[in-house]
């Protein structure tokens, strides 16, 4: 099993709608959470982090539900450029080792059309 | 512009052959990684930098590869005799540990690496 899971899609949508990610991830001890958006041949740039009380950011929701190991990226009236790679981004905690490092989802495609 | 830089953005090589890339980062940031994405993957970690000090290596990083950081600002990857699977995106990121969001990474533009 992949340590970071996320549904490749791709995810066609229409211009307005709304759309949602799920990543799971596989250790417990995970301590910190990301979204990150990547456009093709890009590098990938962090959307959001993503806090134990879930938060907001414009049309971005990000939740955690750690008793189940999954975040959530909910994503409201979509628009034609919010379409790109969605990966999600965990990092470990001190204790368990690997607390240096972000371990990441395959990523999820959007394709927001008109 | 204050982000992270890379250089080159694209390097051709023969196999057999050594490449050397080298990363800038973020001003002040003092951790450095560095990350290797091929298509239709999130990126692969691979070494970890703390100033100059390299604490954390993958074990993708084969005797091949090696990583410095040698004044704790700039650092360089190099792949001595290349192989056609290392042909990939090489991405470097960095972060500072204050902050609202102390293990957040920035990346740069990559360097992306083919292997003929």
């Amino acid at each position: 099993r992949k340590e970071v899971e996320q549904d490749p899609g791709p995810f066609n949508v229409p211009e307005g709608a709304t759309v949602a990610f799920n990543c799971t991830y596989s250790n417990s001890a995970s301590q910190s959470f990301f979204w990150y958006r990547q456009d093709c041949r890009k590098e990938p740039k962090l959307l959001m982090s993503v806090y134990s009380s879930g938060n907001e950011d414009g049309r971005f929701t990000a939740q955690l539900n750690r008793a189940s190991q999954y975040i959530s990226l909910l994503i409201r009236d979509s628009k034609l450029s919010d379409s790109a790679t969605y990966l999600c981004a965990v990092n470990m905690s001190p204790l368990s080792g690997g607390y240096n490092k972000l371990i990441f989802g395959a990523g999820t495609r959007l394709a927001v059309h008109p | 512009d204050t982000g992270v830089s890379q250089d080159p953005r694209h390097k051709i090589t023969k196999r057999g052959q050594n490449v050397t890339f080298r990363c800038d980062p973020i001003s002040e940031h003092n951790r450095l990684y560095w990350y290797r994405q091929t298509l239709g993957q999130g990126p692969e970690f691979l070494t970890y930098f703390q100033n100059e000090a390299q604490l954390e290596k993958s074990r993708l990083l084969s005797d091949r590869f090696s990583a410095e950081r040698p004044k704790g600002s700039f650092s360089t990857l190099e792949i001595q005799r290349t192989e056609q699977g290392d042909s990939a995106m090489y991405l470097c990121a960095s972060s500072s540990p204050a902050g609202r969001g102390p293990h957040e990474q920035y990346f740069g533009p990559g360097t992306r690496l083919t292997v003929t």
